[in-house]
């Protein structure tokens, strides 16, 4: 069975960093691209980046782009978003998903709170 | 950035009722779209991926099809645990893009 856990969610001021993670099993982690997506509170869902099977390909929607940084760790079957300048906007529940013709296995999900 | 036109934003429907739910491409994207189920505080769920390909587990009651840039999701027979919000994305080309989203509510 596939399960994606993920953590490191929580509240931080405008302008401060975060670091998600997502731990992998139940599957091959190496063999496949990984996806955050997110959902503001009451709103729809938002791609964010994604990463190819070895991390030598990643991809951001505008919005993000130079602020946050996918990453991953095949040895240990996680991959990572690294946030720095968050917004307000950035607030929203973050989601690690496998895809494999598009997101096709998701986490539960954290809740990232972007306030002072 | 392909935009996915998604209709209607909700809809009111009864139990037993047949459901169409369209995404219209900006652009084409051949069959690189898939359909997501959301409940209230739920995760999302994948019904249908490669425009028409059921998600394993799924009940052969959602079908996807497709015409051109235009996407379609079915329910041929609505049931109580269908009441949910339906999303579709492209993954054809990035940025990846949602469709804004179809809330589908007890008539």
């Amino acid at each position: 069975e596939v399960l994606l856990v993920e953590s490191g969610g929580g509240l931080v001021q405008p302008g401060g960093s975060l670091r998600l993670s997502c731990a992998a099993s139940g599957f091959t982690f190496s063999t496949y691209w990984m996806t955050w997506v997110r959902q503001a509170p009451g709103k729809g869902l938002e791609w964010v980046a994604n990463i190819k099977e070895d991390g030598s390909e990643k991809y951001y929607v505008d919005s993000v782009k130079g602020r946050f940084t996918i990453s991953r760790d095949n040895a240990d079957n996680s991959v990572f978003l690294q946030m720095n300048s968050l917004r307000a906007e950035d607030t929203a529940v973050y989601y690690c998903a496998r895809s494999n013709w598009g997101p096709d296995s998701w986490g539960q999900g954290t809740l990232v709170t972007v306030s002072s | 950035d392909i935009q996915m036109t998604q209709s209607p934003s909700a809809m009111s429907a009864s139990v037993g009722d047949r459901v169409t739910i369209t995404c219209r491409a900006s652009q084409g994207i051949n069959s690189y779209l898939a359909w997501f189920q959301q409940k209230p505080g739920k995760v999302p769920k994948r019904l249908i991926y490669g425009a028409s390909s059921l998600q394993s587990g799924v009940p052969s009651r959602f079908s996807g099809s497709a015409s051109g840039t235009i996407f379609t999701l079915t329910i041929s027979s609505l049931q109580p645990e269908d009441f949910a919000t339906y999303y579709c994305l492209q993954h054809s080309t990035y940025p990846l893009t949602f469709g804004g989203g179809t809330k589908v509510e007890i008539k």
